[in-house]
């Protein structure tokens, strides 16, 4: 039981260049979910998704886009990175979205755009 | 709105001493959950407890008890005897009606041998 993967770990990418994050999980959970986490800020919510085949706008959607092809995977795009998208991209996955519910948090993609 | 408060940035100990760490909540729900992650070196972001609003009861799990307070809109962290490998930030969370999980911005904790 792996629980939350992300892939990949570390990425540089040039302004204006393009690329996908991909969030696994293996505990069935329903509801999966996109941070960024910037220094002193927390986290922040991006895009979120309720189930497969749908998706819904967090706290900071912009300049990214997300989809829920299959329930274990949520992936985060970039269609033209920013220097202001270097973060540490932080996929979570929960059974339900209902308060009660714990986030549980895979280990994190690194990105830095020059 | 929700948001949450970690007033402390960073908090440097000695091995052995006790440690507190403070957060303070803001929400107009009635129904809501506090949750603690740690987040070490390492950078993933490990669950330590979740409590909901109705609990005022503290809770003490080996070296860590927390202590929630609605009066006072906290929900505070202690570790006792710390040790080296209790390095790490520390993120209080908030969670009431709707999907979102609202951070603090974390309290780095550096326990020195």
């Amino acid at each position: 039981n792996a629980g939350v993967t992300q892939t990949p770990k570390f990425r540089v990418l040039k302004t204006g260049q393009s690329m996908t994050l991909l969030c696994a999980q293996d505990m069935n959970h329903e509801y999966m979910y996109w941070y960024r986490q910037d220094p002193g800020m927390g986290l922040r919510l991006i895009h979120y998704s309720v189930g497969e085949g749908t998706t819904a706008k967090g706290e900071v959607p912009d300049g990214y886009n997300v989809s829920r092809l299959k329930k274990q995977n949520f992936l985060l795009g970039l269609e033209s990175a920013a220097p202001s998208q270097t973060s540490v991209y932080f996929c979570a996955s929960s059974f339900w979205g209902v308060t009660q519910e714990t986030q549980y948090f895979g280990p994190g993609t690194r990105l830095l755009v020059l | 709105a929700q948001k949450v408060t970690q007033a402390q940035t960073e908090i440097s100990v000695v091995e052995k001493e006790d440690v507190t760490l403070d957060c303070v909540y803001e929400t107009r729900d009635t129904t809501y959950y506090l949750f603690w992650y740690k987040q070490p070196p390492s950078g993933e972001l490990v669950f330590l407890i979740r409590r909901n609003s109705f609990d005022e009861q503290n809770e003490i799990s080996g070296r860590y008890s927390w202590n929630f307070q609605k009066s006072t809109s906290s929900f505070n962290f202690t570790i006792t005897a710390s040790q080296v490998v209790d390095s790490a930030v520390y993120f209080c969370a908030l969670k009431a009606a709707g999907n979102k999980l609202t951070f603090g911005g974390g309290t780095r904790v550096l326990v020195k041998p």
